[in-house]
């Protein structure tokens, strides 16, 4: 059965520092790769995609990707309270027909 | 900004009722899914429609779930008869394509007592 795997945390970090998010995913034919954020109560809010190995820079996120190893990470520089929610990572499958989600990694950043 | 709708927000039905669910994609979209998310889990793909027709009920409990899409545009999730373990997120999403990620309606809490 084709996996997404997240520490489900909380990973707590002080404000302003970096927040390191980490996934793994089982499926090697897996192309697109996405980031969502999730605030308790609500849905899912898409925050970054990666299709390539390396890194992608959108503002204080930074998704990075390595497809031998099969490992997506999101870093969050200068954290902030408002980003405390849950991250879920997202793995194409089947022929990039649908989405599989992680269980989430919950965010604290302390004031 | 285009939005997928969904109705209603939040519902509370009694263990063997039937309740339904709506979910109305942004416009053009042809790719429709609908996934449960249970509390502290990740969202689970229930079915995915491709206009009118299902591409992927896998995951579909069909002894008490259906779903429909007619004329490939909105969509209802219904199930009869909810169970006390049906109890969680309902989302509906919409994409153009897969490969730039979808968009997530705002969900239905469902709540079965």
């Amino acid at each position: 059965q084709k996996e997404v795997e997240q520490n489900s945390g909380p990973l707590s970090v002080p404000e302003g520092a970096i927040a390191s998010l980490n996934c793994t995913y089982s499926d090697r034919g897996s192309q697109s790769f996405f980031w969502y954020r999730q605030y308790s109560g609500k849905s899912p809010e898409l925050i970054m995609s990666i299709y390539s190995n390396g890194d992608k820079e959108d503002g204080r996120f930074t998704a990075q990707l390595n497809k031998a190893s099969q490992y997506v990470s999101l870093l969050i520089r200068d954290s902030q309270p408002s980003d405390s929610a849950t991250y879920l990572c997202a793995v194409n499958v089947d022929s990039g027909y649908k989405l599989i989600f992680g269980s989430g990694t919950r965010l604290l950043v302390r004031p | 900004e285009a939005e997928v709708a969904q109705s209603p927000r939040y519902k509370i039905t009694e263990k063997s009722q039937a309740v339904a669910f709506w979910c109305d994609p942004i416009s053009g979209h042809a790719t429709l899914y609908w996934y449960r998310q249970i509390l502290g889990q990740g969202p689970e793909l229930l079915v995915q429609f491709q206009d009118e027709s299902v591409v992927d009920d896998s995951q579909l409990p069909k002894d008490r779930f259906s779903a429909e899409r007619l004329k490939g545009v909105d969509s209802t999730l219904k199930i009869q008869p909810a169970e006390l373990g049906d109890s969680a997120m309902y989302l509906c999403a919409s994409s153009g394509t897969v490969t730039y990620g979808y968009t997530f309606g705002s969900g239905t809490r469902l709540t079965v007592v």
